[in-house]
C-alpha cells in the first residue's frame, strides 16, 4: 500500500478536463512537503510534468496544472489530447522514515 | 543535454547478485543526488534508496536495507547500484533518476526533491 494515495483509474473524452488527486498525510504534505507528478508512457521510463506542486518543466505543455493544499494535492489536464493517455504518479517526501522519498499507487488515464 | 544511460538488461538466479549502473553527462555529476526507483511488472513505482556522488553517503529505503549498496565512480560520472539476495520479487525495472534540486525548506514549506531526468531503466529478471 503506497503512502500516497492515487485512483487507480481516470477517463475523459478529447477536449474535456480531467483532474488526478493524490491524498497524502501529515508526515509529508501535511509537513509542507511538495509534490511532484510523472507521466509514464506504456514501456517507456516516467517523465516529470509538474514539479514544487505547480510549476511546468520546459516542454510540458501548459494544460497540464498542478495545487496542492493541506494533505491533498492534484493534477488537473485540460483540453485532454490522445496523447496525455499514460499512467500518472505523484512523489514527495515522507517524514516517518529518514530521507524517505515516496510515490502514490499510479493513476491509468484513458483519453476515450 | 542531461541524460543518464544505464547498462542493459541482465539474467540472474534466486540468490544471486546484480549490479547496474548508470552514467550521467550534461551536468556536473557530483553535485546532484543520485536516487534509484524500480518498477514491478505492471505495478507501481518503488524508491529505494539515494546517494551523494560528492561524498558518498548513501541512504536506502527500510525494504532494502542490508542488500542494496549504492556507489559511484567520480572519474567516469557513474552511478551504481548492486542488490544482493535476489528472489523472484525483485524482476523489475531499475531506474536512476537525478535529484533536480535537494529540498528546503523555510516557514513550514519545503520545496525540491523532484527527479529530473531518469534513465531509461535496466531490467532485471530473476529466474530460476
Amino acid at each position: 500500500q503506497s503512502v500516497l494515495t492515487q485512483p487507480p483509474s481516470v477517463s475523459g473524452a478529447p477536449g474535456q478536463r480531467v483532474a488526478i488527486s493524490c491524498t497524502g498525510s501529515s508526515s509529508n504534505f501535511g509537513a509542507g512537503y511538495a509534490v511532484h507528478w510523472y507521466q509514464q508512457i506504456p514501456g517507456t521510463a516516467p517523465k516529470l510534468v509538474l514539479y514544487d506542486n505547480t510549476h511546468r518543466p520546459s516542454g510540458v505543455p501548459a494544460r497540464f496544472s498542478g495545487s496542492k493544499s493541506g494533505t491533498s494535492a492534484s493534477l488537473v489536464i485540460t483540453g485532454l489530447q490522445a496523447e496525455d493517455e499514460a499512467d500518472y504518479y505523484c512523489q514527495s517526501y515522507d517524514t516517518r522514515l529518514s530521507g524517505s522519498r515516496v510515490f502514490g499507487g499510479g493513476t491509468k488515464l484513458t483519453v476515450l | 543535454q542531461v541524460q543518464l544511460v544505464q547498462s542493459g538488461a541482465e539474467v540472474k538466479k534466486p540468490g544471486a547478485s546484480v549490479k547496474v549502473s548508470c552514467q550521467a553527462s550534461g551536468y556536473i555529476f557530483t553535485s546532484h543526488d543520485i536516487n534509484w526507483v524500480r518498477q514491478t511488472p505492471g505495478q507501481g513505482l518503488e524508491w529505494m534508496g539515494w546517494m551523494n556522488p560528492k561524498s558518498g553517503n548513501t541512504g536506502y529505503a527500510q525494504k532494502f536495507k542490508g542488500r542494496v549498496t549504492m556507489t559511484r565512480q567520480t572519474s567516469t560520472n557513474t552511478a551504481f547500484m548492486e542488490l544482493s539476495g535476489l528472489r523472484s520479487e525483485d524482476t523489475a525495472v531499475y531506474y536512476c533518476v537525478k535529484e533536480a534540486a535537494s529540498i528546503s525548506c523555510s516557514g513550514g514549506r519545503c520545496s525540491g526533491g523532484w527527479f529530473d531526468p531518469w534513465g531509461q531503466g535496466s531490467l532485471v529478471t530473476v529466474l530460476s
